[in-house]
């Protein structure tokens, strides 16, 4: 079973720049996170998709950053424009239960 | 408030030593979950385990153990005879409500 993939891995753009970050989660996983941290700081919680609906997006920045999930299927976080302090880590997971969560490898973005 | 804490951002062990990485959490809810997840070079999060705040039992897996002590609002995680293959991040988290709440991460390097 394919567990959750996310790309790019890695990406690096200037301030003011536009980045779309995509997951995809595993097969059947109707819930589906987004996560940041920070260097040396705690993983945050960003939001949380059931299927294709938003079930909390208490932890989203600001509206600079846009999350959609197209037919409950893969998963974009947006994020336009970019800035200084967005740079970190990405993470997505992906579950059927609210009790666990699988996750994927991140994406580590820096703005530059 | 739900809350965190890994105290220890890094620690260096000797292989075959014994280590243990602390976890104290904050929560006002009389249900909620604990987990440990490692996080390997690879990046991804891999789950270890899970617990929920009426199961105080200690368990073992392997050269794994670990200790919750809601007295204390820890989840203590010991390896037993540590081997390079440990050398990752640990991360501590609390599900209280909707939310994962994540530490800081505690590096773990062993030395061979």
């Amino acid at each position: 079973e394919a567990g959750v993939t996310q790309f790019p891995s890695h990406s690096v753009i200037e301030k003011g720049q536009t980045v779309t970050l995509r997951c995809d989660p595993i097969s059947g996983h109707d819930n589906l996170y987004w996560y940041r941290r920070v260097m040396g700081k705690e993983i945050k919680f960003l939001l949380h998709f059931v299927k294709e609906s938003k079930q909390d997006e208490s932890g989203m920045p600001n509206n600079r950053f846009l999350a959609e999930r197209t037919g409950g299927t893969y998963s974009t976080l947006k994020v336009q424009p970019a800035e200084l302090e967005d740079s970190g880590v990405y993470f997505c997971a992906s579950s059927l239960s609210i009790y666990e969560q699988y996750f994927g490898p991140g994406t580590r973005l820096t703005v530059t | 408030a739900q809350k965190v804490t890994q105290a220890q951002t890094e620690i260096s062990v000797v292989e075959k030593e014994d280590v243990t990485l602390d976890c104290v959490y904050e929560t006002r809810d009389t249900t909620y979950y604990l987990f440990w997840y490692k996080q390997p070079p690879s990046g991804e999060l891999v789950f270890l385990i899970r617990r929920n705040s009426f199961d105080e039992q200690n368990e073992i897996s392997g050269r794994y153990s670990w200790n919750f002590q809601k007295s204390t609002s820890s989840f203590n995680f010991t390896i037993t005879a540590s081997q390079v293959v440990d050398s990752a991040v640990y991360f501590c988290a609390l599900r209280s409500g909707n939310q994962f709440y994540f530490g800081t991460g505690t590096s773990l390097t062993v030395i061979p």
